[in-house]
């Protein structure tokens, strides 16, 4: 049984250029979510999927921000013209029903 | 809007004693309430849940969790804490909409372990 992957682990960019992240969710899982977590807080929810349609998007998830499950499986997590303000630890977790699945998380840091 | 509260930013203990972290929420309607663990540069890992029913649960690692209505809390426990449990504890609530929910994390309580 795989758990949910992400990928890179690790990010180290320039400001104002675009990175893009990977989530793999736990197969059967139809529901998928990402969160943000910058140092000493909780995470932050950003938005939601449920199989290929994007449900809810946080008030954080600006207009540089975009994220797209185009097949309902993986997803992807991208951030246009990043700014320091990014830096973060971005976490993706998927569940079916019930509780939800964390992956390991990409470490961003913008320079 | 819902909040969830952690009073405690640390928390020592000296290994082998009882362990409590607490944890407060603010939710119109019966919430899902969660305790996750985080180790340094990992993810977040599901200790236990609660959705209806009883309302001590049991999680993994040996710990638990009582829903107390009355006092919009969902405090964890382990009775004899093992150095391995040091990390950083975050409780969450589920705010439930059409089809899924997105969880609201509280700021986490960062446990120490001594000898």
């Amino acid at each position: 049984d795989t758990g949910v992957s992400q990928d890179p682990r690790h990010k180290i960019t320039k400001r104002g250029q675009n990175v893009t992240f990977r989530c793999d969710p736990i197969s059967e899982h139809n529901r998928l979510y990402w969160y943000r977590q910058t140092l000493g807080q909780g995470p932050e929810f950003l938005t939601y999927f449920q199989n290929e349609a994007q449900l809810e998007k946080s008030r954080l998830l600006s207009d540089r921000f975009s994220a797209e499950r185009p097949k309902g499986s993986f997803s992807t997590l991208e951030i246009q013209r990043t700014e320091q303000g990014d830096s973060a630890m971005y976490l993706c977790a998927s569940s079916f029903v019930g509780e939800q699945y964390f992956g390991p998380g990409t470490r961003l840091t913008v320079t | 809007a819902q909040s969830v509260t952690q009073p405690d930013i640390h928390i020592t203990v000296s290994e082998g004693a009882s362990l409590e972290l607490r944890c407060n929420y603010s939710y119109g309607a019966t919430p899902y309430l969660f305790w996750y663990v985080q180790s340094p540069g990992q993810g977040l890992q599901l200790l236990l849940k609660y959705f209806s029913g009883d309302t001590l649960v049991q999680g993994i690692k040996g710990f638990e969790a009582e829903f107390k209505r009355s006092q919009s809390s969902f405090n964890l426990r382990k009775p004899s804490v093992h150095w391995s449990d040091a990390a950083e504890y975050f409780c969450a609530v589920g705010a439930v909409s059409n089809s899924g929910y997105a969880l609201n994390f509280g700021k986490g309580t960062s446990l120490l372990v001594t000898p």
